[in-house]
């Protein structure tokens, strides 16, 4: 049972625009969600979170967005530039765990110039 | 956050041969964890290593396969034991620091097994 789902395997965006990535999940005790980049050959790097009393959270041009009613998340990058082709991961983790993350199984992000 | 370093950072093993991975970590950490990536597939968690006890292992991997030591709480090593061409992956520690429940990687050991 995936309880964190990435249904776009893929995402091509131009240079310029604004990249959405999306996330849903099935565990209501998920009680904080996070971002990750990847490159290849590369750790994965993370990016933002976003605990589930907020709605919203805000770094640079990184905006994360949840909707606990839909139980779904979204990254917005804007604008969106080409060091940002990565495979994006999305991550929730629930109360009762200890740093422990349920992951998503990724997006490939393409930024066309 | 934590600075987190890996060796070796790649190699081409034999089957039926081990492999030792060393994560090192510049700050003391509790909890550290093991993770394999295989290609075009999303992060799976190993285990949880423990400092001063047995890992704890997810389904499907078992300490005769993957044997996992914390001596302390800046290092740990994992071992692909007995490997065979299914392990080809790349394997990544990464410890959990500060607020938020974050997770923080190494740079990853990428193995190919011929």
């Amino acid at each position: 049972d995936q309880q964190v789902k990435q249904n776009s395997p893929s995402l091509s965006v131009q240079e310029g625009r604004i990249s959405i990535l999306n996330c849903d999940y099935t565990n209501s005790m998920f009680d904080y969600f996070l971002w990750y980049k990847k490159y290849p050959a590369e750790g994965p790097t993370f990016l933002i979170s976003i605990s589930s009393i907020k709605d919203k959270n805000e770094d640079g041009r990184f905006t994360v967005f949840l909707n606990k009613s839909a139980k779904h998340l979204s990254l917005h990058i804007v604008p969106s530039q080409p060091g940002d082709s990565a495979v994006y991961f999305c991550a929730a983790s629930s109360m009762d765990s200890n740093y422990q993350l349920i992951w998503g199984a990724g997006t490939k992000l393409i930024i066309k110039p | 956050s934590a600075v987190i370093s890996q060796k070796p950072s790649r190699d081409i093993c034999q089957r039926g041969t081990s492999l030792t991975i060393q994560c090192q970590v510049d700050s003391q950490v509790t909890m550290m964890f093991w993770y394999r990536q295989q290609p075009g597939q999303s992060l799976t968690l190993i285990a949880t290593a423990n400092q001063g006890s047995e890992a704890t292992y997810e389904s499907g991997f078992v300490i005769d396969k993957f044997p996992i030591s914390r001596p302390n709480l800046t290092f740990s090593t994992l071992t692909v034991s007995n490997m065979s061409p299914e392990d080809s992956s790349i394997y990544l520690c990464s410890v959990g620091q500060g607020a938020g429940k974050t997770q923080y990687f190494g740079p990853g050991t990428r193995l190919l097994v011929l």
